[in-house]
């Protein structure tokens, strides 16, 4: 089966740097790959997804880059705040038509940026 | 406003006791998702439903039983087979056929047992 290997665990920043995250993912066959948010106390939420038709997607000061060769994709905050500050968690998929798409996501191990002011 | 709820936010319960954590989505989704949250180990998915009276064991279901008697509501037990029960627990909803796959997180059930 699946499984995503994420890196760093933790990651600290000054305001105003750049932070990146990378996942790496073992089957050939996933096909979507999104990243989740997750505030102290609270549930994920989604703040980006790709599939593997693209190479990038941009939205504001996130981005997240896919490699379908290395099997590997990364998240990019550029401009990072303290409001950045939470647990990331990458996760990969494989989207089928229909009813035979189970919507089952494998996740990695989560990363906890802190954005220092 | 639509949304899924689960409740309690945090529960404590005694070795040896069955408990029941619970899952209400509006959102008219069809498959619903729970997943335990441990710390350096990100979320597994315990048990997924994607229609209703119908549902199959994630990665981690041993010691945990589910029902999806209704569309709504997606009801997770924790036994007392269940060897280490004190976690974060959440609960997330799809739509499958929607063309959109991202999954609607709750806020958490946060369960200790002493």
């Amino acid at each position: 089966g699946e499984n995503v290997e994420q890196h760093p665990s933790t990651l600290s920043v000054q305001e105003g740097d750049s932070a990146v995250i990378k996942c790496t993912y073992s089957d050939s066959a996933s096909n979507y790959f999104p990243w989740y948010k997750q505030e102290l106390g609270k549930g994920p939420q989604l703040i980006i997804d790709i599939r593997s038709n693209v190479g990038e997607k941009k939205d504001q000061r996130i981005a997240v880059t896919l490699n379908k060769t290395a099997k590997h994709f990364s998240l990019h905050i550029t401009e990072t705040q303290p409001e950045d500050s939470a647990v990331y968690f990458c996760a990969a998929t494989s989207l089928e038509h229909g009813s035979s798409n189970t919507g089952k996501l494998i996740f990695g191990q989560g990363t906890t940026l802190q954005v220092k002011p | 406003d639509g949304g899924i709820t689960q409740s309690p936010k945090y529960l404590f319960r005694k070795e040896g006791q069955n408990v029941t954590l619970s899952c209400e989505q509006n959102l008219n989704h069809d498959a619903m998702y729970w997943y335990r949250q441990d710390p350096g180990q990100g979320l597994r998915l315990i048990y997924y439903s994607q229609i209703v009276n119908d549902f199959q064991k994630g990665d981690i279901a041993e010691g945990y039983s589910v029902s999806r008697e209704k569309k709504e509501s997606f009801p997770l037990t924790v036994t007392s087979a269940q060897k280490n029960p004190t976690a974060f627990y959440l609960c997330a909803s799809t739509n499958r056929t929607s063309g959109t796959y991202e999954q609607y997180f709750g806020p958490g059930t946060r369960l200790t047992v002493t």
